[in-house]
């Protein structure tokens, strides 16, 4: 099947500073991407949605300021923390889909960040 | 609008045993996908198996199989000879024919017994 990559696996910061978390589909071209973000043995919640070329659509109650997205590619989208704080820990996982391709039912899912703010 | 309800949150297995994990589902969609997805200890997310909601057979994944009933809007996963390896959160979802958002059940924690 398709392979989602996502960069950093682990990654912890400092309240205050920005991270960003890389995803990325390395044999597909993913025209939407997913970011999701989940807590211990919840499920996941959407965060938003990313078209490549075009703005994001957040979920309603995430604050756009905050979380970053940009699909500024085909296979590469990004989400960027923005002045982190210890509440955004959390797992963040990414998933992208390719509307035109043989399997589009399917959406293929990244490995997670896991975020850490001190 | 789509909700899935998975009432279990917990449920144990013994291994070789068979397991039936539970999920109603609501959609305004006329055509719609239904899946379960599996969550282990890694974190990573797997495709268990998918139904289409226009077919009236129930798929079927090895040791994995659905039962789907549409009228009643229930798509349960049964697991026959469970194995360690099952062990993990198990989550129900949908998507409409035609959209390509998820919406995703709270999850059952399976646990299996050897």
């Amino acid at each position: 099947g398709a392979v989602v990559s996502q960069h950093p696996s682990r990654v912890i910061c400092k309240s205050g500073t920005s991270v960003k978390i890389e995803c990325r589909s390395l044999d597909f071209q993913a025209t939407t991407m997913f970011w999701y973000r989940q807590f211990p043995k919840q499920s996941l919640m959407l965060m938003a949605t990313s078209n490549e070329g075009s703005k994001a659509t957040y979920e309603q109650g995430v604050e756009k300021d905050k979380f970053l997205i940009n699909h500024a590619s085909l296979t590469l989208s990004t989400l960027t923390v923005t002045s982190a704080h210890p509440e955004d820990s959390s797992f963040y996982i990414c998933s992208a889909w390719n509307s035109g391709g043989p399997s589009s039912y399917e959406q293929y899912f990244g490995p997670g960040t896991r975020l850490t703010v001190t | 609008a789509q909700t899935v309800t998975q009432s279990q949150p917990e449920m144990s297995v013994q291994e070789a045993e068979t397991v039936t994990l539970s999920c109603t589902y609501d959609t305004s969609e006329s055509d719609y996908y239904l899946f379960w997805y599996k969550q282990p200890p890694s974190r990573q997310m797997i495709l268990v198996i998918r139904q289409e909601a226009y077919k009236q057979q129930n798929a079927t994944e090895n040791r994995f199989s659905v039962n789907f009933q549409k009228a009643a809007k229930s798509f349960s996963l049964k697991i026959s000879d469970s194995q360690l390896g099952d062990a993990a959160m198990y989550f129900c979802a949908t998507r409409g024919e035609y959209g390509n958002k998820l919406v995703f059940g709270a999850g059952t924690i399976l646990r299996v017994k050897s």
